[in-house]
Order: C-alpha cells, then structure tokens, then sequence
C-alpha cells in the first residue's frame, strides 16, 4: 500500500463549480503538507503549504489537514477552465528526511 | 532570476546506452532534489544534495543510478545501461536552504524514452 493515496480521476467539472481534492495518507510521522499544480508538460507549481492540522485560505483556495484522520483536502471555488491541471500532494515528516512524499495525482478539468 | 532548468528536455536512445541528465537550480539555493515521475504516478523522490554532499540517496533505484553536483550549482543525473523501465520525466528542484519549511521549485522535467 503506498503512503500517500489519492484518486486519479479525471474529474470533469462545469466552470464555477466548487472543486474537491483530497488525500489520504498512512505515516503519523508527516506534518507538513503541500498541494503541487502541475500543468501539463511542465514541472508541479506550489499552490498551497500547511503544517499540522487546520485550514489556510488563499483566493479561491482552501487547504485542509485532519491528522486525527490522516486526510487533507483542497477545495477550488468558482473553478475556471485555467484551472485545468493535475493536483498533487505532498507531504513531509520534518525530521531528517528532506523529500517530499507525493500523491499520483487527480487530473483536474473544467470545462468552460 | 530565472527558475529551475533542465536539459535535454527530451532524450530518446537505446536500451543498454548511458544517459546524462542536467539541473542548474535558482541561483543561490544550496538544497537540490531529483525526482522522477512515470506515467499515471506521482513523483518519487531519487536523491537529496545539500550543497555538493548528498546525504539522502535512498531513492536511487539501482547501482545503474548516479548523480552528483559541482560547484553547489549544477547537478547531473547518470543513468548506465538503461533499461526500458527508466522511461519516465525526470525532475529537479532546488529550495533555498533545504529546510521543511522550504519551497521546492521544480524544472520542467527532462522526458527520457528508452527504446
């Protein structure tokens, strides 16, 4: 079983729609936690950071952590065709260890 | 200045043929990390360099697998005797000290085929 899952999708959404992400992961030991936009042919963008539980807005995002649960989610209002991309997390344990543990990805698409 | 780059941003061989993949991160980060992502995966995490040391080489798969970094700037990648497994995007990042709290910047990804 693979530490960090997350569906593949694709989930295909009408713009405006309110979009939900999320992951779910296995090692307690994590506690920082990222969501990566990557566009197509290109490198994965950081679009959110959070480190333990909570929430953080920023714009039309919001990022969640629920460690009692071991489940982070991203939510995307009023979602716009530019959104289309595949949304990864990440995710670190903070000690020693430097690399980020990813997700697969969801492939994202708003359609217009 | 400018971001993370890597070079080539396409390589096509032969199995059983050495590849050399290139990183030059933002100037000035002295953290660099190689990834590499297959088809429908997400990244997995190769090696770590803090300045020209690597202390996390962990996900380097094989023998076959080397990396090394001059300078505290660029980084090659060296795969030997590729195999058609190795096909896959490579990609570096570079963070300004390497610390968790640090934003990994990525490159957009070497695309290596092994025929």
């Amino acid at each position: 079983q693979k530490e960090v899952e997350q569906d593949p999708g694709p989930l295909s959404v009408p713009e405006g729609a309110i979009v939900s992400l999320n992951c779910t992961y296995s090692n307690s030991a994590f506690q920082y936690f990222m969501w990566y936009r990557q566009y197509s042919r290109k490198g994965p963008e950081l679009l959110m950071y959070t480190y333990s539980s909570g929430n953080k807005e920023d714009g039309r995002f919001t990022a969640q952590v629920d460690k009692s649960s071991k489940y982070i989610s991203l939510f995307i209002r009023d979602s716009q065709p530019s959104d289309s991309a595949t949304y990864l997390c990440a995710m670190s344990a903070g000690t020693g260890r430097r690399a980020l543990t990813f997700g697969s990805g969801t492939r994202l698409q708003v359609q217009p | 200045g400018a971001g993370v780059s890597q070079s080539p941003s396409n390589k096509v061989t032969e199995k059983g043929k050495d590849v050399e993949l290139r990183c030059d991160p933002i100037s000035g980060h002295t953290a660099l990390y190689w990834y590499r992502q297959s088809l429908g995966q997400g990244l997995e995490f190769l090696i770590y360099f803090q300045g020209n040391s690597a202390p996390d080489k962990s996900g380097l798969p094989s023998d076959r697998f080397s990396a090394e970094r001059t300078g505290g700037s660029v980084s090659t990648l060296t795969i030997q005797r590729t195999q058609q497994e190795d096909s896959a995007v490579y990609l570096c990042a570079s963070s300004r000290t390497g610390t968790n709290t640090d934003t990994q910047y990525f490159g957009p990804g070497t695309r290596l085929t092994v025929l």
